[in-house]
C-alpha cells in the first residue's frame, strides 16, 4: 500500500474561519510533509515533519500550524488565512533517509473568500 | 541556492513518438533526483528516482537518466500514448542538513494527441 489519504479534498473558507487540514499514511513512513501548489506553479514546501518532530519550517507565515500526533498522521491547523492562499496543498510521506522516495496524497484545494 | 530548470515548458506530439524531456540543476551536490507526473489537479505520481550514485532507472516505457557533473537529467518516454498527458515535474532531493528539500522545476505540460 503507497496511498497517502488527505481530507477534505476541497475547502472553502472565510477569513475569519478555523479549519484543519488532514493527512494520513500507514506505510510506516516516518517523514511527512506539506506543500503549497499555485495554479500553474510547482509545489513549495512549507513543513518536515521527522520522526513526529518538526525538522523543517520554510519560513511559513503563523497562520498556518502543523502538528504531527502521531506517526502516521500530519494536520495543517488554518486560522485568519487570506486570499493568496488559496491553493492545492499536498502532504507527502517518505520512509527514511536510505529510502527518501516522496509519496504524494491527492491534495486538498483551499479556496479562501 | 538550487535552481531547476525544465526545457521544453510545453510539448505536443503525435500518439506513437518518442520523446525527451529535459532538466538542469545548478548545484551538482544533490542526494537524488525524482521525476513525477501531476494530472490537472491532482497530486503527484512519484515515476523515477535515480540516486546520485546512478546513471539511470527504468520503468516501462520511461527511462530516466542523469549526469550529475553535468547538473542535468532526462526523461525518456517511448512509444507515446495520450494517456500519457500530464504535466512532468523534476525535482532535485538535497542532503546532509536540508534533508527533505525537494526542489522542483517549474514542468513540462504534455499533450499526446491521438
Amino acid at each position: 500500500d503507497t496511498e497517502v489519504t488527505q481530507t477534505p479534498k476541497h475547502l472553502v473558507m472565510g477569513m475569519t474561519n478555523k479549519k484543519s487540514l488532514k493527512c494520513e499514511q500507514h506505510m510506516g513512513h516516518r517523514a511527512m510533509y506539506w506543500y503549497k501548489q499555485k495554479a500553474k506553479k510547482p509545489p513549495e514546501l512549507m513543513f518536515v515533519y521527522s520522526y513526529e518532530k518538526l525538522s523543517i519550517n520554510e519560513s511559513v507565515p503563523s497562520r498556518f500550524s502543523p502538528e504531527c500526533p502521531n506517526s502516521s498522521l500530519l494536520n495543517l491547523h488554518l486560522h485568519a488565512l487570506q486570499p493568496e492562499d488559496s491553493a492545492l496543498y499536498l502532504c507527502a510521506s517518505s520512509q527514511d533517509w536510505d529510502r527518501p522516495t516522496q509519496y504524494f496524497g491527492p491534495g486538498t484545494r483551499l479556496t479562501v473568500l | 541556492k538550487q535552481e531547476v530548470t525544465q526545457i521544453p515548458a510545453a510539448l505536443s506530439v503525435p500518439e506513437g513518438e518518442n520523446l525527451v524531456l529535459n532538466c538542469s540543476f545548478t548545484d551538482s551536490a544533490i542526494y537524488n533526483l525524482q521525476w513525477f507526473r501531476q494530472d490537472p489537479g491532482k497530486g503527484l505520481t512519484s515515476l523515477l528516482l535515480i540516486q546520485s550514485s546512478q546513471r539511470e532507472q527504468t520503468s516501462g516505457r520511461l527511462n530516466a537518466s542523469l549526469d550529475k557533473s553535468s547538473g542535468r537529467s532526462t526523461l525518456y518516454i517511448a512509444a507515446s500514448q495520450p494517456g500519457d498527458s500530464a504535466t512532468y515535474l523534476c525535482a532535485v532531493h538535497a542532503g546532509g542538513t536540508s534533508y527533505g528539500k525537494l526542489t522542483f522545476g517549474q514542468g513540462t505540460i504534455l499533450t499526446v494527441h491521438p
